[in-house]
């Protein structure tokens, strides 16, 4: 079965320069859902989409921007990066707002140097 | 404030049941969430149970509920090798925030 997709799955920038990373949700699931887990961290969920719209804010810094396009594929945008930036991005998707039936990719590793 | 906390340790013996607690801090929780993550790899959802239930019970996974002390336990029964690895607790708040635990790392041994 079809899975969630990220891209990159591994990404490297300086500091100061700016990243985009992609979520590819299943087939036919609308509601999309980032979180940020730091070396040796818990998961914070960052923010989520449904039906392209914003649904749930969490802990996302203001210099990141996120939106869910047409296909239902979604993008988050990372300007001004900083060290602290280093993680783990997680996307999940489900089919509408149950977020108790997330389906996570495998995750894209965003090193900053 | 919002808070989740987890034991971060727990070692059992393969065809042991393993037990991992969690408590929170927010009364009015919507769900409750067991995530699982292996060694390197992403996260995966492995059981929710919803605020007015006392317990679910899924295949070897049992998690029960006491909302009156706000805390949360996974039962994993038969534990095998392949369960090794970092359970996360999280809480979907009164304020649809979702806020993780610490995560107990569980190592089975042979």
């Amino acid at each position: 079965a079809a899975g969630v997709i990220q891209s990159p799955r591994h990404l490297i920038k300086e500091k100061r320069e700016t990243a985009t990373l992609k979520c590819y949700p299943i087939p036919r699931h609308d509601t999309v859902y980032w979180y940020q887990q730091g070396p040796g961290q818990d998961p914070q969920f960052l923010i989520s989409f449904y039906e392209k719209m914003q649904s749930d804010k969490g802990s996302i810094p203001d210099r990141f921007s996120a939106q869910q396009f047409s296909d239902y594929h979604s993008e988050l945008n990372m300007s001004s990066l900083e060290l602290g930036d280093s993680a783990l991005y997680f996307c999940a998707s489900s089919l509408g707002l149950k977020d108790y039936e997330q389906y996570f990719g495998p995750g894209t590793r965003l090193t900053v140097t | 404030g919002e808070d989740v906390e987890q034991s971060l340790f727990l070692s059992v013996r393969e065809g042991d049941s393993s037990v991992i607690n969690c408590t929170y801090t927010d009364s009015s929780s919507t769900y409750l969430y067991w995530y699982k993550q292996e060694p390197g790899a992403g996260l995966q959802l492995l059981t929710y149970i919803f605020s007015n239930m006392d317990m679910k019970q899924d295949q070897r996974l049992t998690v029960l509920l006491n909302k009156k002390d706000k805390h949360l336990s996974l039962r994993i029964a038969d534990t095998q090798t392949g369960d090794s690895a970092i359970y996360f607790c999280a809480e979907k708040t009164s304020y649809d925030k979702v806020i993780f635990g610490p995560g107990t790392s569980l190592s089975v041994i042979p």
